[in-house]
């Protein structure tokens, strides 16, 4: 069964902290892993996409690794702000499917 | 170019009746997704069409069916409504492949009643 999982469910940290967020996937099959983030009750704003070839992906002030052998991705954020509060989601794309994780609640204190 | 579109936003139906969402993708795209998000089960597939043709299905009722226009347009249609199928209904497009970077709608949030 091709299960995500994602770890911590929340996270609250004060302004400035590196922080990681961890993604974990049972079938290393994929074509993709997406990283997403959701602000309450809104849509999904896509942050990096790592195709299954490609180990990491940067922009700005995150990256995004892939280890497709053990079924990990990480997304860490550097510096983190009060405007990265919102919830992120792991996206993993296979053949016939998309399976997401349930997310990691972030809440960066000022 | 404009984001992808979603309409209605908000909707509220009773139970046994039918509904229909809209989407229109970003322009040039022509793959299309659709997905349920609630509470208790997070974010789940629902079905993706690519060229007027559904390509992929999810684990969900025969209650739940979807289409694509020729403009690459999509519609999805849920029949007699239950209460479990209160949801933000989210809508993503892409351009071709499957390895292409997905973009959502601000999603439609449906409430039974």
């Amino acid at each position: 069964k091709q299960e995500v999982t994602q770890i911590p469910a929340a996270l609250s940290v004060p302004e400035g902290e590196n922080l990681v967020l961890n993604c974990s996937f049972t079938d290393s099959a994929i074509y993709n892993l997406q990283w997403f983030r959701q602000d309450p009750g809104k849509g999904l704003t896509s942050l990096l996409l790592i195709q299954s070839s490609q180990r990491e992906q940067t922009s700005g002030r995150l990256n995004a690794s892939l280890d497709k052998s053990s079924g990990r991705s990480t997304l860490y954020i550097a510096a983190s702000q009060p405007g990265d509060s919102a919830t992120y989601l792991c996206a993993v794309k296979y053949n016939n499917d998309m399976r997401f994780g349930a997310g990691t609640r972030l809440t960066v204190k000022p | 170019k404009a984001g992808v579109t979603q309409t209605p936003r908000y909707l509220i139906k009773t139970r046994g009746q039918q509904v229909t969402l809209s989407c229109s993708p970003i322009s040039g795209h022509r793959s299309v997704s659709w997905y349920q998000q609630t509470p208790g089960q997070g974010l789940q597939f629902l079905f993706e069409y690519f060229s007027e043709t559904q390509r992929n299905k999810g684990n969900f009722p025969g209650r739940f069916s979807g289409r694509q226009f020729s403009n690459s347009r999509s519609e999805m249609n849920v029949s007699t409504l239950e209460l479990g199928d209160s949801a933000l209904y989210l809508c993503a497009s892409s351009s071709t492949t499957v390895q292409e970077t997905q973009y959502f709608g601000p999603g439609t949030r449906l409430l039974v009643l």
